[in-house]
């Protein structure tokens, strides 16, 4: 199937600090990517959906300014955390839509601690 | 009421038993819908989509009630490695471009 990956795996950093998740599909391209996140024992919610050379759409509560979204090439988009809280403090993990339309295909995820 | 919803369990199983749980959903108008399996600090796989006129797939089977709205994963012959939490999957009202909207998952021990 189809490979998606993400950088970096694990990232701890201190708070008011900006982190970057970059994700990437290695195998095929897609116009349309998706950031969730994680907390412990919770389900994955949906953050945005990054399409490629146009502005992400987030989702209701998520703050833009705050979880910026870059989606420059067809397999690469990016998640920025600026100014990070331990509350953000999370797994995140991104997708990539195939070519079927339907499928999503995960990266292993990144999981960010804010100290 | 929460737009997909699951047992959150555990469900304690032993190997080699049959198990079953169940999804709902809220939104009549959902098309599409899949069952993922998580491993602890994993990402997230597609086990299968789930079908109007069910599907099997091995030892798991998936079946989809509209009327009732929601759907269903069995799991015959249990093994260890079927430990994991099973997650619901609901594709929205908007088709594949949306996200996907996961249930909180349903843990599943599977005990020798």
């Amino acid at each position: 199937g189809a490979v998606v990956s993400q950088h970096p795996s694990r990232v701890i950093c201190k708070s008011g600090t900006s982190v970057k998740i970059e994700c990437r599909s290695l195998d095929f391209q897609a116009t349309t990517m998706f950031w969730y996140r994680q907390f412990p024992k919770k389900s994955l919610m949906l953050m945005a959906t990054s399409n490629e050379g146009s502005k992400a759409t987030y989702e209701q509560g998520v703050e833009k300014d705050k979880f910026l979204i870059n989606h420059a090439s067809l397999t690469l988009s990016t998640l920025t955390v600026t100014s990070a809280h331990p509350e953000d403090s999370s797994f995140y993990i991104c997708s990539a839509m195939g070519t079927s339309g339907y499928e999503q295909y995960f990266g292993p995820g990144t999981r960010l601690t804010v100290t | 009421r929460k737009e997909v919803e699951q047992d959150p369990g555990p469900f304690n199983v032993p190997e080699g038993a049959t198990v079953a749980f169940n999804c709902t959903y809220s939104n009549s108008a959902s098309q599409s819908f899949f069952w993922y399996r998580q491993d602890c600090r994993k990402e997230p796989k597609l086990l299968m989509s789930v079908y109007s006129s069910g599907n099997e797939d091995g030892r798991f089977t998936a079946q989809l009630n509209r009327a009732s709205q929601y759907i269903s994963l069995l799991i015959r012959d249990s093994k260890l490695s079927d430990s994991a939490t099973y997650l619901c999957v609901v594709v929205r009202e908007g088709g594949g471009a949306d996200g996907l909207t996961f249930g909180k998952g349903t843990h599943l021990i599977i005990q020798p």
